[in-house]
Parts: structure tokens; C-alpha cells; sequence
């Protein structure tokens, strides 16, 4: 079954530097999102990107937060300057549309992003 | 504005126990979806099911079973004989049918613990 990538599996990093998380969603798909989840909790959703554009964004995804997918087949979450409440595991996930199973996310396996 | 609840936030069984997990929701969508994800030690997310609004029908797959009952919005799952391999966090979710992007609401989760 085709999967969802995301690199690295764990990234540590100092407050205050950047740091972009990268995802290679499902090639056929059109619909890419970024969710967080801080540890033990709820999984919250960051942002959608459709058609080379931010198609939502919630109150998280401030001005710190960029998305891109520069090739065509990377999509990324940059974190501008990171805070220590930054510190969780991101999920990237990817969706068709023009299929059955148009209504189903494929989430990649996390990023654990340590912020010191 | 779209809600999901899990009352439960752990959940403790002896293999071999059948064990429910609870998910309630609220929206004001007419049609939606609802999905369960699985988060095992391991941390990635993986999809169990997804049901349409429009389909009431109950599903099995397997030692597992949702019973959706949209006259009390609630979308149970249910293990049967339940493994040490079941031992997760468990994620009910919920997305709008809006034609577009779909972006799951997520519960806060229950964590199921099954013992030897």
C-alpha cells in the first residue's frame, strides 16, 4: 500500500532556530495537511494545502509557520523560530479526491520535534 | 463548529475482554465522516475506519465493530477478544463533507491497556 513519508523521525533542535519538517505525500494525491499532536494529547490540525496554496489554517499555524511544496513532490512545514512549546510530534497526511476513498487521510509516521 | 468527545481517557482489560470505546460528536454539517485511527506505542497513526454520515449501518471487520448511531451522535467501537496487540491510543474523528478538503476533528483520545 502506498504511505505517507516524513523525515526525520526525530529532530532535536535550540529555541529560537528553524527547522522544516519534510513529508512525501502519496503521488496521485491532491490534498496535504500538517497536524501536531503535544505529547499525551489530542491530535490538532495545522493547516491544509491544495493547489499550491494554504486552502485553511488554524489559530496555531501562526506567522511562524510556512508551508511549501517547493518540487512537486515535497511538502514541508517550516517552524521560523522555534519555541519550546513547539515541542511535539507533527504529522503529515495526504488525501485523494477523485476516488472512493476520497474521504480518507493516509498520515505519515510523525516527526518528533524535540525544542531545548 | 465540530466537537468529538471521548469520555474515556484510559481504558484497562485482561485479554480476551470485550472493551468499547466511546466517541460522541457534534456538527452542524448535514453530511460528514467519521473515522477511528489507531496510535500504537509506536506512534504513528493508522487508520481503522471511516463511515459516511448517510450510512448507519453498523460494521464489523475482524474482532472489531462500530456501532454508528447518529440519533445520539455517537460512533462506538468495540474490540472483541481483545490482544495485547490492541494495547494503543485510540482517536475517533470527524470531517465535514464540504466537496473540498477534509479535515478531521480529533478526539482527545482513549488509551486502551490490555494486559497478559
Amino acid at each position: 500500500e502506498p504511505e505517507v513519508t516524513q523525515t526525520p523521525s526525530h529532530q532535536v533542535t535550540q529555541m529560537g532556530q528553524e527547522v522544516i519538517l519534510r513529508c512525501v505525500p502519496i503521488s496521485n494525491h491532491l490534498y496535504f495537511y500538517w497536524y501536531r499532536q503535544i505529547l499525551g494529547q489530542k491530535v490538532e490540525f495545522l493547516v491544509s494545502f491544495y493547489n499550491n496554496e494554504i486552502s485553511e489554517k488554524s489559530e496555531i499555524f501562526d506567522d511562524q509557520f510556512s508551508v511549501e511544496r517547493p518540487d512537486g513532490s515535497n511538502f514541508t512545514l517550516k517552524i521560523r523560530s522555534t519555541k519550546l512549546e513547539d515541542s511535539a510530534m507533527y504529522f503529515c497526511a495526504s488525501g485523494p479526491l477523485d476516488s472512493p476513498e476520497g474521504e480518507k487521510l493516509f498520515f505519515g509516521s510523525g516527526t518528533q520535534l524535540s525544542v531545548l | 463548529a465540530q466537537k468529538v468527545t471521548q469520555a474515556q481517557t484510559e481504558i484497562s482489560v485482561v485479554e480476551k475482554e470485550d472493551v468499547t470505546l466511546d466517541c460522541v460528536y457534534e456538527t452542524r454539517d448535514t453530511t460528514y465522516y467519521l473515522f477511528w485511527y489507531k496510535q500504537p506505542p509506536s506512534g504513528e497513526l493508522v487508520f481503522l475506519i471511516r463511515r459516511n454520515s448517510f450510512d448507519e449501518q453498523n460494521e464489523i471487520s475482524g474482532r472489531y465493530s462500530w456501532n454508528f448511531q447518529k440519533s445520539t451522535s455517537s460512533f462506538n467501537f468495540t474490540i472483541t477478544a481483545s490482544q495485547v496487540v490492541d494495547s494503543a491510543v485510540y482517536f475517533c474523528a470527524l470531517s465535514p463533507d464540504s466537496g473540498g478538503s477534509y479535515i478531521p476533528t480529533f478526539g482527545r483520545g482513549t488509551s486502551l491497556i490490555v494486559h497478559p
